[in-house]
């Protein structure tokens, strides 16, 4: 069955610095990825998606994430972490018709 | 921009009492989906609905579990009798074509609250 870890709970940067979240997932076939965030009080928004070409894909607000087969991760990064990206991050699979979520990973933006 | 839309915002309902939970999908979208969270825990994919039936379940959907598009606009999560352990964020989705872009499409969730 397919799983998602993210291994970090919970990260703080400071603004300005450069981030990166962790996500390793278990699936059979090829993966469809996703990263979504979570705004407190907020829905889940898609940030950015992996179906198939090029490895590292731009989603929006800035960040990226880059896909790598050998290691079965899909980790997401931003240059330049802004105090507004303090949220909580998911990293997902789609297998067959529904997504199968990672725990999550609070980020904290220190001034 | 289209958005999912979900009310209410927070439910509070008491042990064993039948509660509705509505969604308005994006209009043009052909798959719809409720997912839930724990507090604490992961979100998890609960049911997913398309041409007027369940297309897949997990093992949380049970008998008490049902869901309904009563019109072309809504889509609804009932729970039957709740539990206290069905107290939770619920999640509805929705997805445009069966081919190409599979994300889904969330809305802000209804806190359910069973006391």
């Amino acid at each position: 069955a397919q799983s998602v870890t993210q291994p970090d709970i919970h990260i703080t940067v400071s603004e300005g610095a450069s981030l990166e979240l962790r996500c390793n997932y278990s699936y059979g076939a090829t993966p469809y990825l996703f990263w979504y965030v979570q705004s407190p009080g907020q829905g889940l928004q898609l940030l950015l998606k992996y179906f198939s070409g090029d490895t590292l894909v731009q989603g929006i607000k800035g960040f990226e994430a880059e896909f790598k087969r050998s290691q079965s991760s899909f980790n997401l990064r931003k240059p330049s972490v802004h105090w507004s990206d303090a949220a909580e991050y998911f990293c997902a699979v789609n297998a067959g018709n529904m997504l199968t979520f990672g725990g999550g990973t609070r980020l904290m933006v220190k001034p | 921009e289209p958005e999912v839309t979900q009310t209410p915002s927070h439910q509070v309902t008491q042990m064993g009492q039948e509660v509705i939970l509505r969604c308005v999908p994006i209009s043009n979208h052909l798959y719809f989906y409720w997912y839930r969270q724990i507090l604490g825990q992961k979100v998890e994919f609960l049911v997913s609905f398309y041409n007027n039936e369940i297309s897949e379940k997990s093992e949380i959907f049970d008998d008490q579990f049902s869901v309904e598009r009563p019109d072309g606009s809504n889509f609804t999560l009932k729970i039957r009798s709740t539990k206290l352990e069905d107290s939770a964020m619920y999640f509805c989705a929705s997805r445009g074509d069966r081919v190409g872009p599979y994300e889904q499409y969330f809305g802000p969730g209804t806190r359910l609250t069973v006391t």
